[in-house]
């Protein structure tokens, strides 16, 4: 069946390094599945990061990037300069068209001050 | 952002009985979700509901389960009877055009 593989955590970076949170995917039943980022902060629900719809478009918010590779089937997590802030869960998630989400097992990442 | 409601955060139930998980979803949204995510697992689709009727549903979502929502009020997950495995947290979520969910936080089911 469908599913999302990411880096398993926990994964703990220094305030100001660089990021990568690794997101592949297997869709058999959809040909151009959508394809988010989920977010869940400490005490917090969880919320969308980013999305992309169309392969080879990248997407970004709050500093954070993630290009549609359809090739590859993958949809990895970048960020240039990580704070202290972006310590939480991610989620990489592939959506159909009726709505579910098919969702990865989640990464922590905890950053060093 | 737009809020998602759920309504208990946490229940303890006796293997058995009847429990109703509560859903306040974003007020113009149509399309109604629940997930179940066990602890250390991976968050699973249950259903996705639309004009009164479940459009989809996975086989997680057993003959026990039922979802409602009556007059526009609560998105309902009723579980009868509960089983042991059937504790786990349950998460809601709404969307307007099947494109971005909104999610709440959850409600930590037990089971004992």
């Amino acid at each position: 069946g469908d599913s999302v593989t990411q880096t398993e955590g926990p994964v703990t970076v220094s305030e100001s390094e660089s990021l990568i949170i690794n997101c592949t995917y297997s869709a058999t039943s959809i040909a151009y599945p959508n394809l988010f980022w989920y977010v869940r902060y400490p005490g917090e629900g969880l919320q969308l990061l980013l999305k992309v719809i169309t392969a080879g478009q990248k997407g970004s918010s709050r500093g954070f990037e993630a290009t549609y590779n359809k090739e590859t089937t993958s949809f990895h997590l970048q960020k240039a300069s990580v704070q202290e802030s972006d310590s939480a869960v991610y989620y990489c998630a592939l959506g159909y068209n009726q709505g579910k989400l098919i969702f990865g097992q989640g990464t922590k990442l905890s950053i060093k001050p | 952002g737009p809020k998602v409601l759920q309504i208990p955060s946490h229940q303890i139930i006796d293997m058995g009985q009847m429990v109703t998980l509560n859903c306040d979803p974003v007020s113009n949204h149509l399309y109604f979700y629940w997930y179940k995510q066990i602890l250390g697992q991976q968050m699973e689709f249950l259903v996705n509901f639309y004009n009164g009727k479940v459009m989809e549903k996975s086989k997680l979502f057993k003959d026990q389960f039922s979802v409602e929502r009556p007059d526009g009020s609560y998105f309902t997950l009723k579980i009868q009877p509960t089983a042991l495995e059937d504790s786990a947290v349950y998460f809601c979520a709404s969307s307007f055009n099947q494109d971005t969910q909104y999610f709440g936080p959850g409600t930590r089911l037990l089971v004992l």
